[in-house]
């Protein structure tokens, strides 16, 4: 079965520059959401998305942004980067407005700040 | 705004062996869903178990149950007949239940149990 797409895998960016990840969720899913893990950490939720619009917002900070356009795909971008964003980032997606459905996570993009 | 506690930051249990992993949460909501997931070394999140609180029921997934105490606001995993395959970061996680409009709220993770399975 078709799962939630993160590209790239691995990304290593130096200070102050910008990264977009990339989220293809699974097919007839409409809602995306955005989480970093740090590491050792839990993952914090960063920012979802339906039906091309912002649903929740949690602690994302101002140098990212992010949308979901018409195929319902998502892209997070993150501009200024510190030391500080190098963690896991990982995208999960679910089917529409139906609050029962879990959340499918994708593997993961991992940035490393240098 | 909800909190997810686990007090276990390392369990270890014998395969074959029961285990119980706990977790506390504070919500004011009354309408909410409870998880676990599992994070292998892959890093890979997966989904183990799911909890509405509005069923007094206890959900369960083969060798994984759960103990639901709402009034209590407390949710633990058991695992039984433990495998080598379940060694993993466990995340308990919340997230309240939307009454109406499009979209889901974001999930509130625990810091996490690592569970160690000796062979």
């Amino acid at each position: 079965a078709a799962g939630v797409i993160q590209s790239p895998r691995h990304l290593i960016k130096e200070k102050r520059e910008t990264a977009t990840l990339k989220c293809y969720p699974i097919p007839r899913h409409d809602t995306v959401y955005w989480y970093q893990q740090g590491p050792g950490q839990d993952p914090q939720f960063l920012i979802s998305f339906y039906e091309k619009m912002q649903s929740d917002k949690g602690s994302i900070p101002d140098r990212f942004s992010a949308q979901q356009f018409s195929d319902y795909h998502s892209e997070l971008n993150m501009s200024s980067l510190e030391l500080g964003d190098s963690a896991l980032y990982f995208c999960a997606s679910s089917l529409g407005a139906r609050d029962k459905t879990e959340a499918f996570f994708g593997q993961g993009t991992r940035l490393t700040v240098v | 705004a909800q909190t997810v506690t686990q007090s276990q930051p390392e369990m270890s249990v014998q395969e074959a062996e029961t285990v119980t992993l706990s977790c506390t949460y504070d919500t004011s909501e009354s309408d909410y869903y409870l998880f676990w997931y599992k994070q292998p070394p892959s890093r890979q999140m997966i989904l183990v178990i799911r909890q509405e609180a509005y069923k007094q029921q206890n959900a369960t997934e083969n060798r994984f149950s759960v103990n639901f105490q709402k009034a209590a606001k407390s949710f633990s995993l058991k695992i039984s007949d433990s495998q080598l395959g379940d060694a993993a970061m466990y995340f308990c996680a919340y997230r309240r239940y939307m009454y109406s409009g499009g979209g889901a709220d974001g999930l509130t993770f625990g810091k996490g149990t690592h569970l160690i399975i000796q062979p």
